[in-house]
């Protein structure tokens, strides 16, 4: 089973400029969640789409915003760049579950932002 | 807002030596997550846990979910190099909801 695939991995861009990473879920998770990690820190909640919906919103400017496609996979842009944003960007998925069991999230290994 | 806090932030131990840490909130939690992340990759799942008092083994690794419903622990016993790395743990409050992550334990193994 192939995991959370993201792209790219490493992506550089100029202070001011829009930045679009994309994420690709497990086959079968409806779910997709966005994390910023920046440099040593923990991870801050961005976003959660299901069934192309975005569900939840963590505390980020609404210049940091995305989508979900029909086929669960994810977008995630942020617009007006700034250099607080250099971090590494995770998306995970899962299923949408409602009772015990829910085994969490897979992770992708990230995309890398530089912001210059 | 919901809010998980580690203890340790950071540990740095002698390789064999066991390691324990934990993850507290104000909230009461469904279900209790530990991950692990090394350098330059994605978090990966170690150990679920779904009820209070439950205890639950991975190898070397042994976490609890407490049995008032708001921490957790993680174990590990006898300590090797490739445990380094940073631990989150992460609740579930409600569910159906998102998981809400701490800020992690960076643990360091020193040979």
């Amino acid at each position: 089973e192939a995991g959370v695939t993201q792209s790219p991995t490493h992506l550089i861009k100029t202070r001011g400029q829009q930045a679009t990473l994309r994420c690709s879920p497990i086959s079968g998770h409806t779910s997709v969640y966005w994390y910023q990690q920046a440099l040593g820190l923990g991870l801050q909640f961005l976003l959660w789409y299901d069934e192309g919906e975005e569900r939840n919103r963590g505390n980020f400017p609404p210049r940091f915003s995305g989508r979900q496609f029909p086929n669960y996979s994810s977008e995630l842009n942020v617009n007006a760049l700034e250099l607080e944003d250099s971090a590494l960007y995770l998306c995970a998925s899962s299923r949408l579950v409602w009772d015990i069991y829910n085994y969490g999230y897979t992770f992708g290994s990230g995309t890398r932002l530089t912001v210059v | 807002g919901q809010q998980l806090n580690q203890s340790p932030q950071s540990m740095f131990i002698q390789e064999g030596e066991d390691v324990s840490m934990n993850c507290t909130s104000s909230s009461i939690f469904n279900t209790w997550l530990w991950y692990k992340q090394e350098p330059g990759e994605g978090p990966v799942l170690l150990i679920a846990l779904y009820k209070a008092g439950e205890l639950t083994s991975n190898g070397r690794l042994t976490a609890q979910f407490g049995i008032t419903r708001k921490d957790s622990f993680l174990n590990i016993s006898a300590s090797i190099p490739s445990d380094v790395g940073i631990y989150f743990c992460a609740g579930q409050r409600n569910y159906g909801q998102n998981f809400v992550f701490g800020p992690g334990t960076r643990l360091s193994v020193l040979p």
